[in-house]
């Protein structure tokens, strides 16, 4: 069975300092890994995957299989950041397929 | 488009009452599922469906049942409502987009959720 672990329920950094958000998994396949983020009264939405291996708000997240991990980073963080952070993964190969949830982060960007 | 859309926002129910929570979406998409969100954890998957007249157990089905007659409708059914049923509920749906080099697509969209407390 796959597992997600988000070992920091809260994150409080300052606007400008580097954040890092992380998540571990145990999967015995190759997953698709996940990050979604949820502001505040917005919908739960994809922040990035690992497959596009792309930034998106200056966020970024390498997939370590070594160390079964899937850090969220930001060398900057902003107050605009603010928000809970989910890691997901998905059985990798299979369209369509279930995510599982860590627990999830709750970060907070002070000024 | 609207997305994905979810009533009612909040409901109270009495033990052992029934009720139906709606989602609807107007993307075309295939997949659809069914989340629980309890207090400080993270969204736990309670059904889901591949398409119109499938549907399949997740991690936490039991006291909840779904039905999938058209694609873009979704209801979650409780028969009979206990406190452990006291959550946030999140209807989602997602489209799988295959890419030769990336292999498989599969971003889930979310509706707004809906606030259930049994008691």
């Amino acid at each position: 069975a796959q597992r997600v672990t988000q070992p920091e329920k809260l994150l409080s950094v300052f606007k400008g300092a580097p954040v890092e958000l992380k998540c571990n998994y145990s999967y015995s396949g190759s997953p698709e890994l996940f990050w979604y983020v949820q502001y505040s009264r917005q919908r739960l939405q994809l922040l990035l995957r690992h497959i596009s291996r792309e930034s998106i708000k200056g966020f970024t997240a390498d997939l370590n299989k070594g160390e079964t991990s899937f850090h969220l980073k930001k060398p900057f963080a902003q107050e605009e950041d603010s928000a809970m952070y989910y890691c997901a993964l998905s059985p990798g190969g299979t369209s369509g397929s279930r995510l599982t949830f860590g627990e999830g982060t709750q970060l907070t960007v002070n000024p | 488009n609207a997305g994905v859309t979810q009533t009612p926002k909040f409901r109270i129910l009495k033990i052992g009452q029934s009720m139906t929570l709606q989602c609807t979406q107007d993307m075309n998409h295939n997949y659809m599922y069914w989340y629980r969100q309890d207090p400080g954890m993270g969204l736990k998957l309670i059904y889901y469906s591949v398409g119109a007249g499938i549907t399949d157990k997740g991690e936490v089905p039991n006291g909840y049942n779904v039905s999938r007659s058209t694609t873009e409708d979704f209801p979650l059914r409780l028969e009979l409502a206990a406190p452990s049923q006291t959550s946030v509920y999140f209807c989602a749906s997602s489209q799988s987009i295959s890419r030769p080099r990336s292999g498989a697509y599969n971003e889930q969209f979310f509706g707004p959720g809906t606030r259930l407390t049994v008691l």
